[in-house]
Parts: C-alpha cells; structure tokens; sequence
C-alpha cells in the first residue's frame, strides 16, 4: 500500500511569491489533513477535509492559505502571498475512522522557506 | 485549552541504555493518546496509542507507554536503545475524534 505522498519535498522561495504543496494521501482515505510544524515549535493543525468538503479549517491562519480538494483525492495547499513566518514544514495526513478515532499516517512533509 | 507538553527539547542516551521520554497533557475528558517518531526524511510514523483499557501499552520497535490519569502523564519508554533509535519523538492527544495536537518534540540523540 503507497503511504501518503507530499511535492515538493522542499520549496525555496521569496517573499510575496507562490507557491503549491501538493498531498495525495492514501487511496480510499476519505480523511485528509494539514498540519504545520514553524522551526522548533509543535505540530499545528490546519484543516481537515473529509472527502472534499473542509470539516474544520479552524487551523488556517490566515486568508493568504487556500486548501482545496477536488474530487475527493489528492488534496492542494496554495500560500499567496507568501510571507517569512510562513517558513516550515507542512505534514499532510489521511486516515479512515478506526473505532471512533482517526489514526493517521503522515506525509514525510513539504519543507517551505521563504526568503 | 487542550495542550501538550514535551519539556526536554533534547536527550542524548548511550546505545542500550533504557530511555523515558515525557509527555503530560491538559484535556478535560478521557484522552486518546498517540507517540509519534519521525527519522530523517521520513513522515510521522505512528509508535503506538492509548484509547482505553490497559494503562501500560505497547508499540513497535520496542517501545511502550504509561498512561496515569493522575498524572496527566503519558511517557514513552524503552530499555535498551539502540544506534536507529535517534529521531526527533512527538507525544499527541486526540480532540473530539479528529483534531490532534502535538508537543513539541524531542529529539533524541544515541551515542555509541
């Protein structure tokens, strides 16, 4: 079974730039979420889909961060513009529901510097 | 608030020694608990959770956890750690069956 994919491993870009993190998770998962981890800080949630509707982006930080879903599969994280303390890596998960809790299995995670 | 708390940033062990990684966490009803590691270049791999049942749960690679209520206390730990141990470990607790949040992480070090 493939695990969850994330592109681009690494990103360097520039203030005020682009940019598009990719996820596609694992194939059947109806889960799919966004986490975040700034340099040395814990782990943040972003938001969760479940199929292609978001069920909580109370995570987001901001309106510069548009995370889509269409069709329900592979799942894109857009950042415009993007700004310095947006620096970190962003871990994507999927799951399906096991006994009432959502295990997950991550992403090896998009690493975005922005210079 | 539910949070997690990781208070050693960095622990550095020598091979085969036993190991105590700690987590203690605020959260108001019965916790679903999670110890995640992640090696470099690898995604979080899931070492093992705590729904219910047992306080003493095991996982893989060796590795098992406490829970104690009293303590609000979830420590990972290992008798004798070995060279491929050394990853950065993240204690996590579920939220309302979907939302996790996660300590900060320690990064272990083994020395030979």
């Amino acid at each position: 079974e493939a695990g969850v994919t994330q592109f681009p491993s690494h990103s360097v870009i520039e203030k005020g730039q682009t940019v598009t993190l990719r996820c596609d998770p694992i194939s059947g998962h109806d889960n799919l979420y966004w986490y975040r981890r700034v340099m040395g800080k814990e782990i943040k949630f972003l938001l969760h889909f479940v199929k292609e509707s978001k069920q909580d982006e109370s995570g987001m930080p901001n309106n510069r961060f548009l995370a889509e879903r269409t069709g329900g599969t592979y799942s894109t994280l857009k950042v415009q513009p993007a700004e310095l303390e947006d620096s970190g890596v962003y871990f994507c998960a999927s799951s399906q529901e096991v006994a009432g809790a959502n295990v997950l299995t991550f992403g090896a995670g998009s690493r975005l510097t922005v210079l | 608030a539910q949070s997690v708390t990781q208070p050693d940033i960095h622990i550095t062990v020598s091979e085969g020694a036993s190991l105590e990684l700690r987590c203690n966490y605020s959260y108001g009803a019965t916790p679903y608990l999670f110890w995640y590691v992640q090696s470099p270049g690898q995604g979080l791999q899931l070492l093992l959770k705590y729904f219910s049942g047992d306080t003493l749960v095991q996982g893989i690679k060796g590795f098992e956890a406490e829970f104690k209520r009293s303590q609000s206390s979830f420590n990972l730990r290992k008798p004798s750690v070995h060279w491929s141990d050394a990853a950065e470990y993240f204690c996590a607790v579920l939220y309302n069956f979907n939302k996790f949040y996660f300590g900060s992480g320690t990064k272990l070090n083994v020395k030979p």
